[in-house]
C-alpha cells in the first residue's frame, strides 16, 4: 500500500494569506489526524477527522480549519498567516477510529515571510 | 492526559540494545503507552504500544512495570539508522490525539 502523502512538500506564503494543505490517507484509513511540528513547542496536535467529522480539536486559534472528505483526503487551513505559523505540518492516518498505530506522512513544510 | 518524564539524549553504542526509559507515575488505569520515533526530517514512526504486559514486535520490546508508573523501550540490536528521537506517549484510549513530549534523542554510534 502507499503510504499517507501530503502536498504539497514545501510553501512559501506572506504574513496575511491563506494556505490550504492536502493529506491523503493510506488507502482504507478512514481518520486523519494534523500536526504541527516547531523547533520551540515540538509536536502539537491540531485535529482529527473521521467519516467527514472533527472528532478531536487542539488548543490552537480558529484560524486553523480542517475538513475531510467522502473518500477520507483531508485537508488543512491556515488563514491570515503570521510568522510563527512557519512549521512542519503532519498529517497522520489510521484505519479506524479505535485504531491503535498512527501512520505518518512525510509533512509539509510551511514558510511565511 | 498522563504527562511521560525521558531522557533528553542517550548514546548506544551500534550492536548493542538501547534501552529507553520513561516515567509516567500519573497515568491511569485505561491509558495506553505508545512510542513513536522520529527519523531527522521525516514524519513520526509507530513503534509499538501496550496498556499492562510486556509487548514485543519486529521493531522492538517494551517493558511496562507492575505499577504502570514507567516503561522501557528496547531495541535489541541498535543501527545507526535507529538514531532518532524516540517520543514516549500515554493516551487514554487509542484516540487520534497523541501528547508529543520532548522525548528522547537516540545516537547510536559506530
Amino acid at each position: 500500500k502507499a503510504g499517507v502523502t501530503q502536498t504539497p512538500r514545501y510553501l512559501i506564503k506572506t504574513r496575511g494569506q491563506q494556505v490550504t494543505l492536502s493529506c491523503s490517507p493510506i488507502s482504507g484509513h478512514r481518520s486523519v489526524s494534523w500536526y504541527q511540528q516547531t523547533p520551540g513547542q515540538g509536536l502539537q496536535f491540531l485535529f482529527e477527522y473521521f467519516s467527514e467529522t472533527q472528532r478531536n480539536k487542539g488548543n490552537f486559534p480558529g484560524r486553523f480549519s480542517g475538513r475531510q472528505f467522502s473518500n477520507s483526503r483531508s485537508e488543512m487551513n491556515v488563514s491570515t498567516l503570521e510568522l510563527g505559523d512557519s512549521a512542519l505540518y503532519l498529517c497522520a492516518s489510521k484505519a479506524n477510529q479505535g485504531s491503535y498505530e498512527q501512520y505518518f506522512g512525510p509533512g509539509t513544510r510551511l514558510t511565511v515571510t | 492526559d498522563a504527562k511521560t518524564t525521558q531522557p533528553t539524549s542517550m548514546d548506544c553504542a551500534e550492536g548493542r540494545a538501547a534501552n529507553l526509559p520513561c516515567n509516567h507515575s500519573t497515568i491511569s488505569g485505561n491509558e495506553y503507552v505508545y512510542w513513536y520515533r522520529q527519523i531527522h526530517s521525516q514524519g513520526p514512526q509507530y513503534i509499538i504500544h501496550g496498556l499492562k504486559n510486556n509487548e514485543t514486535n519486529e521493531m522492538a520490546s517494551l517493558i511496562i512495570t507492575e505499577d504502570r508508573k514507567s516503561s522501557t523501550l528496547i531495541l535489541p540490536h541498535a543501527t545507526l539508522r535507529d538514531t532518532a528521537v524516540y517520543y514516549c506517549i500515554v493516551d487514554p484510549s487509542n484516540t487520534g490525539k497523541l501528547i508529543f513530549g520532548q522525548g528522547t534523542t537516540l545516537q547510536v554510534k559506530p
